[in-house]
């Protein structure tokens, strides 16, 4: 079984540029998280779909942040226009249902650095 | 607002040696805590705790939970250099439909 696939591995991007990363979940899973970690602090989540729907979008910093799932599969974070304190690891993960456990499962991340 | 402490950030133990990772936490409306590893990329499953008392086994790997007292710890016993890695305490609870993690255990085993 493939696991969460994200891209790129790592981005570096001017102050003002805009990213989008991609998150391809466990096939089947309808349940897709996105969590950031920034240096120095603690992995934060930041949103969760069901399918294609947001159903909890609390920990999304602010209004440069876009999350789309289109088609309930694989997802999109934009970043527009970045900020230097936008740097991080930005993880993904997805489960088959909302338990978490062993089915929880993460991407390798993928790191921004904006300059 | 909810809360994960872990401690020690970091660890430097010799191979052979036992060690304890410790992880305290405040969450409303607590559901279970989960231990990852993450060594160089994605942090992977290692236990899903939602009972007191009970202690979760695999191989020199070990975990327990009070939820009384509000904290988990994660023992290994007889390291191995393979141990090296971050290990991340999570909780689920709270308001938020994601995990409240904690900044992590940095652990090396030196040979």
């Amino acid at each position: 079984e493939a696991g969460v696939t994200q891209f790129p591995s790592h981005s570096v991007i001017e102050k003002g540029q805009t990213v989008t990363l991609r998150c391809d979940p466990i096939s089947g899973h309808d349940n897709l998280y996105w969590y950031r970690r920034v240096m120095g602090k603690e992995i934060k989540f930041l949103l969760h779909f069901v399918k294609e729907s947001k159903q909890d979008e609390s920990g999304m910093p602010n209004n440069r942040f876009l999350a789309e799932r289109t088609g309930g599969t694989y997802s999109t974070l934009k970043v527009q226009p970045a900020e230097l304190e936008d740097s991080g690891v930005y993880f993904c993960a997805s489960s088959q249902d909302r338990v978490m456990g062993r089915g929880y499962t993460f991407g390798s991340g993928t790191r921004l650095t904006v300059v | 607002e909810d809360k994960v402490v872990q401690s020690p950030l970091s660890l430097v133990v010799h191979e052979g040696d036992t060690v304890t990772l410790n992880c305290s936490y405040e969450v409303t409306n607590f559901r279970s805590l989960l231990w990852y590893k993450q060594e160089k990329k994605a942090p992977t499953f290692l236990f899903m705790l939602t009972s007191s008392g009970i202690e979760k086994k695999s191989g020199r790997l070990s975990s327990i939970l009070d939820k009384k007292e509000l904290f988990s710890i994660l023992n290994i016993t007889a390291t191995q250099t393979g141990d090296s890695a971050v290990y991340l305490c999570a909780v689920s609870g709270g308001g938020a439909d994601g995990l409240t993690f904690g900044k992590g255990t940095h652990l090396i085993i030196q040979p």
